[in-house]
């Protein structure tokens, strides 16, 4: 079965200061792979999609992640983070060929900035 | 483009009555989605539609959930019999296929369910 292990529950960043948060899944492929951003109280916004081509992702609000097929891991990084980017994290993964119809998500990184 | 709006945001209800969340998604998307989050945890998937069908349902949706699309629009999804497990957010989700697989699938706001 498919799985999504974000390893770290909390992590607390300096407004400015360059921010990584990792995710790694276990899959029987090469799943199509997502990151999604949750303020409180709120819904899921996707932030970047990976699904083949570069391993290298852009998404919005300035976030960009990489796949590491080696590594089975999908990180997210900004290289300046904002008060605003202040949430909860999701990683997902969904089946290949299948799209985004039934995603497996992890159970999230809290994101605090601090000034 | 007014969103996926979901109705009730905050129901607290007792243990034992029956709810009902409403879900509109984005008026030109044919797939519709329920996925339940609680505190804590990422959301995990419940059931999914295409255009009125039903076609796939997670073993956690037990015989008290049901969830209905009647003409392929809004979608409704009924908890009989509530326990306190039950309280979560219920999220949904729509997309569209027309672009193929791996469309973006856009969230609404949750409804958070309390049973007390």
């Amino acid at each position: 079965a498919q799985s999504v292990t974000q390893p770290d529950i909390h992590i607390t960043v300096s407004e400015g200061a360059s921010l990584e948060l990792r995710c790694n899944y276990s899959y029987g492929a090469t799943p199509y792979l997502f990151w999604y951003v949750q303020s409180p109280g709120q819904g899921l916004q996707l932030l970047l999609k990976y699904f083949s081509g570069d391993t290298l992702v852009q998404g919005i609000k300035g976030f960009e992640a990489e796949f590491k097929r080696s590594q089975s891991s999908f990180n997210l990084r900004k290289p300046s983070v904002h008060w605003s980017d202040a949430a909860e994290y999701f990683c997902a993964v969904g089946p290949p060929n299948f799209g985004n119809e039934k995603l497996t998500f992890g159970t999230g990184t809290r994101l605090t900035i601090i000034p | 483009d007014t969103g996926v709006s979901q109705d009730p945001r905050h129901k607290i209800t007792k243990r034992g009555q029956n709810v009902t969340f409403r879900c509109d998604p984005i008026s030109e998307h044919n797939r519709l989605y329920w996925y339940r989050q609680t505190l804590g945890q990422g959301p995990e998937f419940l059931t999914y539609f295409q255009n009125e069908a039903q076609l796939e349902k997670s073993r956690l949706l037990s015989d008290r959930f049901s969830a209905e699309r009647p003409k392929g629009s809004f979608s409704t999804l009924e908890i009989q019999r509530t326990e306190q497990g039950d309280s979560a957010m219920y999220l949904c989700a729509s997309s569209s296929d027309r672009g193929g697989s791996g469309n973006t699938i856009y969230f609404g706001e949750g409804s958070w369910l309390t049973v007390v």
